[in-house]
C-alpha cells in the first residue's frame, strides 16, 4: 500500500524558515517523480514544486521561486520542502504527492499524503 | 498560462441521482504526443484529494464505474451516476501542462 506521511508543519513567523518532510513507503520511491501541492484555508489546490526521480530536475511555481527548495533522499525514501523567507500568503496545508507521467506536459498526481499545516503569522 | 474554468461552483444532488461537472481550459490540452492530459480528483471533507480519472476518461484503481470522464480539446466533463453519500465533497480538474487545477465544484445534498 502506497503511503505518504508529511511532517514538519507548524506556526512560524514571517521571514523565518521551515522544512517539511514526506516519508514514502509501499513503492519504489526512486522510480517516481514527486511533488508538493498546497491548499490555503477554504481555498483550492495549487501546485508548489516538483522533482524528478533522481533529484536533478526541479520545478517551482513563480511565487515560491528563490524561496522554496524541493529535494529528496532516495536512500531514506523521503521528500523535502525547505521553505525560506516565509510570507503570510504561504499559509496553507501542504500535501506531498506521487507524480505519474512520462515527460513534460503529461504529469499528474496519483497518491497524496494526509497533508501538513503551515501557518505563517506573527 | 492555461486557465481552467470549472462549473458549477456548487451542485446540489439527491442520493441516487446523476450529475455532470464541466471543466473548460483556455487552450487546447492536446499534447504533442497526441494524448490529452486532463484529470479529475475528489476531496472528501477533511481528507486529502484522491485521483478519480486520469487522461480524460481512465478510471484510477478502485474507482467505481459510476464515475466517467469524457471530452476533448478544451471541454471536459465528469459524470457521476447513482450518487452515493461517499461521493460528496469537492471535485477538481487538473491539466498537466503547468499543473493548473480548476477552482472546484462542491457536490452536496439537496
Amino acid at each position: 500500500e502506497v503511503q505518504l506521511v508529511e511532517s514538519g508543519g507548524g506556526l512560524v513567523q514571517p521571514g523565518r524558515s521551515l522544512k517539511l518532510s514526506c516519508a514514502a513507503s509501499g513503492f519504489t520511491f526512486s522510480n517516481y517523480g514527486m511533488a508538493w501541492v498546497c491548499q490555503a484555508p477554504t481555498k483550492g489546490l495549487e501546485w508548489v514544486a516538483s522533482i524528478s526521480t533522481g533529484g536533478g530536475n526541479t520545478y517551482y511555481r513563480d511565487s515560491v521561486k528563490g524561496r522554496f527548495t524541493i529535494s529528496r533522499d532516495n536512500a531514506k525514501n523521503t521528500l523535502y520542502l525547505q521553505m525560506d523567507s516565509l510570507r503570510s500568503e504561504d499559509t496553507a496545508t501542504y500535501y506531498c504527492a506521487r507524480r505519474r507521467g512520462y515527460y513534460d506536459g503529461t504529469f499528474y498526481f496519483d497518491y497524496w499524503g494526509q497533508g501538513v499545516m503551515v501557518t505563517v503569522s506573527s | 498560462d492555461v486557465l481552467m474554468t470549472q462549473t458549477p461552483v456548487s451542485l446540489p444532488v439527491s442520493l441516487g441521482g446523476q450529475v455532470s461537472i464541466s471543466c473548460r481550459s483556455s487552450q487546447s490540452l492536446v499534447h504533442s504526443d497526441g494524448n490529452t492530459y486532463l484529470h479529475w480528483y475528489l476531496q472528501k471533507p477533511g481528507q486529502s484529494p484522491q485521483l478519480l480519472i486520469y487522461r480524460v476518461s481512465n478510471r484510477f484503481s478502485g474507482v467505481p464505474d459510476r464515475f466517467s470522464g469524457s471530452g476533448s480539446g478544451t471541454d471536459f466533463t465528469l459524470k457521476i451516476s447513482r450518487v452515493e453519500p461517499e461521493d460528496l465533497g469537492v471535485y477538481y480538474c487538473l491539466q498537466s501542462t503547468h499543473y493548473t487545477f480548476g477552482a472546484g465544484t462542491k457536490l452536496e445534498l439537496k
